[in-house]
């Protein structure tokens, strides 16, 4: 356990459905990341968590996207009526301390690759 | 949302030295550059990371000058295997996002 971890690896889903995209961060990780990354972009900033809130979830691109971290470890991303544009890979990171500024350095996990149908 | 830019693409061959320069123009003043190198169906992985002046770890340097509008990621002899996407990212404290660019694709040729 050793690195952040992301489950599922891959995930196909039909539109319209509902996902739950799990990251498991770094043990003693105060911060966690998500990021979208569509084909040949850079990841794109969706939320972060300080502890168990939601510090910032101003990427979040709409209200179908959902994301929680009960117990400060574990985080779930919620995409509900899944959309094609959905498509992307998602990534989880996660920081010892926290913050944006850039100055704590992201653990990532390997990504969740959705892809919408 | 401020906005980093790199070159999109950049050639180079085994044993040279490689440097990807990207841009900042509204880093605020207690923001850090990081570097993330990237590779086919993995997540990001930490390079570097600089305030201001020359870093220097096992793997890069790191050069920015004193406007820090601007940052210079240095690969010296570059292998095969550094073949990858490199991504500046800047946290900017005023708009409370993390800014990766588009990234550099580096192709290292034997």
């Amino acid at each position: 356990g050793a690195g952040v971890s992301q489950t599922p690896s891959n995930k196909v889903t039909e539109k319209g459905k509902y996902v739950e995209l799990r990251c498991d961060p770094i043990s003693g990780h105060t911060a966690l990341y998500w990021y979208r990354q569509s084909l040949g972009q850079g990841p794109e900033f969706l939320i972060y968590f300080q502890g168990t809130g939601a510090a910032d979830d101003s990427g979040l691109p709409n209200d179908r996207f959902f994301a929680v971290r009960p117990e400060g470890s574990v985080s779930t991303l919620k995409i509900q009526r899944t959309e094609r544009g959905d498509s992307a890979v998602y990534l989880c990171a996660s920081s010892q301390g926290g913050g944006l500024t850039g100055e704590e350095t992201q653990y990532f996990g390997p990504g969740t690759r959705l892809l919408v149908l | 949302l401020a906005k980093t830019t790199q070159p999109i693409s950049m050639d180079s061959y085994e044993g040279q030295e490689v440097n990807i320069t990207c841009s900042h123009n509204n880093i605020a003043t207690n923001d850090y550059i990081t570097w993330y190198q990237q590779f086919p169906s993995q997540g990001p992985r930490f390079i570097i990371q600089g305030y201001k002046t020359k870093v220097t770890n096992e793997v890069a340097s790191l050069f920015i000058p004193a406007d820090r509008k601007s940052s210079t990621l240095s690969l010296p002899r570059v292998s095969l295997s550094d073949t990858a996407v490199y991504y500046c990212l800047v946290g900017l404290r005023n708009d409370y996002k993390l800014s990766f660019g588009a990234g550099t694709t580096v192709t290292v040729r034997a």
